[in-house]
């Protein structure tokens, strides 16, 4: 079974910071997708950034990064320059690379950017 | 282009009755999946449509049913509603089950509430 844990239910930054979110999970698995998206109050699930398991090089898009630890089973997302508009929900979603579509989310944690 | 749409993005039923939801996935895309979000269990995969085939499940009852159409659009449906039943209904689509890149794309949702 899969599970996804994203221990900080909560977290706030000031505008311009710099701010980590962390998640944690478990798989037997060994090819497969790591994933964070945001979700906005519009509510509409946004992705931010995808890690493949097989590429040990830290996936990187624009203020977001991640930190890749494959044998801890650690992704954690960093977000720097803060802006207001990343105040959101961040989840954490595992997606083993079967063939299908199926998603293993993590609780999310509430990120509010202060100004 | 335009993104995954569903519909209705609100509706309120009793217990006991039914109701089904609908997702136009994005044009080309033809993997449609299904998830659940409420407060208390989060977000959980419901089922994975592709070429009108259920191809995944996830861990929910028999009341939860869903069925692709040749144009790719997906509806779900819901039988003999419970209270718990009350969430948000996120659609995902991808061009294929799997694909190469891991990415879905999400619908704003159906927001259903059971009273």
């Amino acid at each position: 079974a899969q599970t996804v844990t994203q221990s900080q239910p909560e977290m706030s930054v000031q505008e311009a910071e710099t701010v980590t979110l962390s998640c944690t999970y478990d798989t037997s698995e060994n090819n497969y997708y790591l994933f964070w998206y945001k979700q906005p109050p519009s509510r509409q699930m946004i992705l931010v950034i995808r890690q493949e398991a097989y590429k040990q090089q830290n996936a990187t898009e624009n203020r977001f990064s991640v930190n890749f630890q494959k044998a801890a089973k650690s992704f954690s997302l960093k977000i720097s320059d803060s802006q207001l508009g990343d105040t959101a929900m961040y989840f954490c979603a595992f997606m083993p690379r079967t063939g299908a579509n199926n998603l293993f989310f993590g609780t999310g944690t509430r990120l509010t950017v202060i100004p | 282009k335009a993104g995954v749409t569903q519909t209705p993005r609100y509706l309120i039923k009793t217990r006991g009755q039914q109701v089904t939801l609908s997702c136009s996935p994005i044009s080309g895309h033809r993997s449609v999946s299904w998830y659940q979000q409420t407060p208390g269990q989060g977000l959980q995969f419901l089922f994975e449509y592709f070429s009108e085939t259920q191809r995944n499940k996830g861990n929910f009852p028999g009341r939860f049913s869903g069925r692709q159409f040749s144009n790719s659009r997906s509806e779900m449906n819901v039988s003999t509603l419970e209270l718990g039943d009350s969430a948000l209904y996120l659609c995902a689509s991808s061009l294929v089950p799997g694909a190469v890149t891991g990415e879905l794309f999400f619908g704003e949702g159906s927001r259903l509430t059971v009273l």
